[in-house]
């Protein structure tokens, strides 16, 4: 099983409408958790922090759910430059994999006019 | 802007040449990190380092080596290209949790073919 597990997608979803999609991971003890965006060919950027109280930026909104070992992003609003694949990071907490950056293999989502 | 600087950004070269991918970070970072990606695939990391003189091969078996002499520096080599190294190669750094943040940031790239 991997540590960190995304829905590939695609999400194909309508100008102006509302996405989310989930993460999951399996290490309970992982404390730091991040959005990343990547556009096609380019290298990945963070798109935002995830806080256990959750946090937003704009029109995108940032969930931990400690207790199902998830987080989530919900993109409201949705432009046609947001399409993108995002990826989840959780970073390692146990001896072997402190402070390591683990990838989720991403959520690619598709706006269309 | 992330200050990690990647070289060369693309290279064709033949078969059999030893290269060397070149990433410098100006951030003081610890942790750096290599990772390989095939086009639409995820990211597969092949090395990571968490300071000077301390290397680890990651997830993906790698036939490439990685040195960490200086802080800033993340050289990755192939000793021998072969077609199937081509690839992009992406290196990142990151402060790491015992300095509070962990956000990495990427280099843009290097995107290898090997002839």
């Amino acid at each position: 099983r991997k540590e960190v597990e995304q829905d590939p997608g695609p999400f194909n979803v309508p100008e102006g409408a509302t996405v989310a999609f989930n993460c999951t991971y399996s290490n309970s003890a992982s404390q730091s958790f991040f959005w990343y965006r990547q556009d096609c060919r380019k290298e990945p950027k963070l798109l935002m922090s995830v806080y256990s109280s959750g946090n937003e930026d704009g029109r995108f909104t940032a969930q931990l759910n400690r207790a199902s070992q998830y987080i989530s992003l919900l993109i409201r609003d949705s432009k046609l430059s947001d399409s993108a694949t995002y990826l989840c990071v959780v970073v390692g907490t146990t001896t072997d994999s402190w402070g390591k950056l683990q990838f989720g293999a991403g959520t690619q989502v598709v706006v269309t006019p | 802007e992330a200050d990690i600087y990647q070289t060369p950004r693309y290279l064709v070269i033949g078969t059999g040449k030893k290269i060397t991918l070149e990433c410098s970070q100006t951030m003081g970072h610890d942790k750096m990190y290599w990772y390989q990606q095939d086009p639409g695939m995820e990211l597969h990391l092949i090395h990571y380092s968490y300071g000077v003189n301390s290397t680890e091969k990651g997830d993906l078996s790698s036939e490439s080596t990685v040195s960490r002499i200086r802080t800033e520096h993340f050289p990755l080599t192939l000793e021998s290209a072969r077609p199937s190294h081509t690839s992009q190669y992406l290196c990142a750094s990151s402060a790491g949790p015992n300095r509070g943040d962990t956000e990495a940031f990427f280099g843009q790239g290097t995107r290898l073919t090997v002839v």
